[in-house]
């Protein structure tokens, strides 16, 4: 298995409280990813990253944040969470090079349930 | 933009039975690959299989194969032979530029004993 590691795996947040989720990767991929999963949407990409320091929006960005600093480590913030970001969130990490054909190995996932 | 669409939400099939789920994609790119990938009950992703443009021929994996067809930009999963541990949800992939991954909606497959 791909060594990436999401945490937390569960967490019961209230409205209006920041969140961070992380995802740690030993895999030294360039290319890391969050999406989050929704009944009826599929997976949908919140944030990406194609190197340190550098990221850029996927397609459901509004609320949330994130931060590479160094190659292994992804995070993603909820700065006021909202019942409407309860979900699964999975991180994903692929490409050692610029190349479309490597595949994305998943997190275990996290879920979040906002009160 | 690039889109996957996955138009089924839902099938079921007969074990020992033969099932295709349908995937369509639109890209702009002349060079690309196309995952098809598995998600049990348990949450893990799972890749099945994965088909570059280029290649005419179409890929397969055990039990799983595709049929690519590059001009209708469609890319369906065929599951030979379905075994009841093949119930799962599936979502078909493309990259973009930039390995930036997009994913359709997801079928859901249930198999009858």
């Amino acid at each position: 298995d791909a060594g990436i590691t999401q945490s937390p795996r569960h967490k019961v947040t209230e409205t209006g409280t920041p969140v961070t989720l992380r995802c740690h990767q030993t895999e030294n991929h360039r290319y890391m990813y969050w999406y989050r999963q929704d009944p009826g949407h599929g997976l949908r990409l919140i944030h990406y990253s194609y190197g340190v320091k550098d990221t850029d929006k996927g397609e459901v960005s509004d609320g949330y944040s994130v931060s590479r600093s160094k190659t292994e480590d992804f995070l993603l913030t909820l700065e006021s969470a909202t019942s409407s970001q309860t979900s699964v969130y999975f991180c994903a990490i692929s490409g050692y090079t610029d190349s479309s054909e490597s595949e994305a190995f998943f997190g275990q996932g996290t879920r979040l349930t906002v009160v | 933009a690039q889109t996957v669409t996955q138009s089924q939400p839902e099938m079921s099939v007969q074990e020992a039975e033969t099932v295709t789920l349908s995937c369509t994609y639109d890209t702009s790119e002349s060079d690309y690959y196309l995952f098809w990938y598995k998600q049990p009950p348990s949450r893990q992703m799972i890749l099945v299989i994965r088909q570059e443009a280029y290649k005419q021929q179409n890929a397969t994996e055990n039990r799983f194969s595709v049929n690519f067809q590059k001009a209708a930009k469609s890319f369906s999963l065929k599951i030979s032979d379905s075994q009841l541990g093949d119930a799962a949800m599936y979502f078909c992939a493309c990259p973009r530029a930039n390995s930036k991954l997009t994913f359709g909606k997801g079928i859901t497959l249930s198999v009858r004993p």
